[in-house]
């Protein structure tokens, strides 16, 4: 089972700022690597997917890079509605589908 | 509008069992992939069975055996029985579609998803 391995957990940031998350897989999954946002109360919400394509209505200030076993998830300028918590997906090698453990962007 | 409505949790005694329901409007069940994840309390997503547009389906290993997807097709409805309930088994559970860009539709990445139906096991 591919493992993967977010960080920071918790990134503490204000509006405007550049947020940068990271995500690590146990082993490669090529570009097979997808971003979800998720807000308190709700689903997540496919951002990217396969580590650079942007979902539809997903905002340009998201974007994805990397390849092989590391990720970035970078918003260029946080909104008030960014904040919330994001994880990746990997579907390189399953079953299992696996998800990481999540990162959480809060107001400082 | 693709809309999935998820109806079906509730509180069941460990052992037991409980049958989800996911009822799609916008889009055909069967002509899609269509997963089931489920959240526990202050977790990540874990994913637990999909469906292919064959009718082919796949487990985690956490529920394989339990567990059964299924659709009906007249119904446009997913469903998830889940059999031998454990307290581990306590989450959120999500009904999703494989996500589609344009005429592409991809089988292991999830979008739109139901707003989920809250399933507790305990005594």
């Amino acid at each position: 089972e591919i493992v993967l391995t977010q960080s920071p957990a918790t990134l503490s940031l204000s509006p405007g700022e550049r947020a940068t998350l990271s995500c690590r897989a146990s082993q490669s999954v090529s570009s097979y690597l997808a971003w979800y946002q998720q807000k308190p109360g709700q689903a997540p919400r496919l951002l990217i997917y396969d580590a650079s394509n942007r979902a539809t209505g997903v905002p340009a200030r998201f974007s994805g890079s990397g390849s092989g076993t590391d990720f970035t998830l970078t918003i260029s300028s946080l909104e008030p509605e960014d904040f919330a918590v994001y994880y990746c997906q990997q579907r390189s090698d399953w079953p299992p589908l696996t998800f990481g453990g999540g990162t959480k962007v809060e107001i400082k | 509008e693709v809309q999935l409505v998820e109806t079906g949790g509730g509180l069941i005694q460990p052992g037991g069992s409980l049958r989800l329901s996911c009822a799609a409007s916008g889009f055909t069940v069967s002509s899609n992939y269509m997963t089931w994840v489920r959240q526990a309390p202050g977790k990540g997503p874990e994913w637990v069975s999909l469906i292919y547009s064959d009718g082919t389906t796949d487990y985690a290993d956490s529920v394989k055996g339990r567990f059964t997807i299924s659709r009906d097709n007249s119904k446009n409805t997913l469903y998830l029985q889940m059999n031998s309930l454990r307290a581990e088994d306590t989450a959120v559970y999500y009904c999703a579609r494989g996500y589609c860009s344009g005429e592409t539709c991809y089988v292991a990445w999830f979008g739109p998803w139901g707003q989920g139906t809250l399933v507790t096991v305990s005594s």
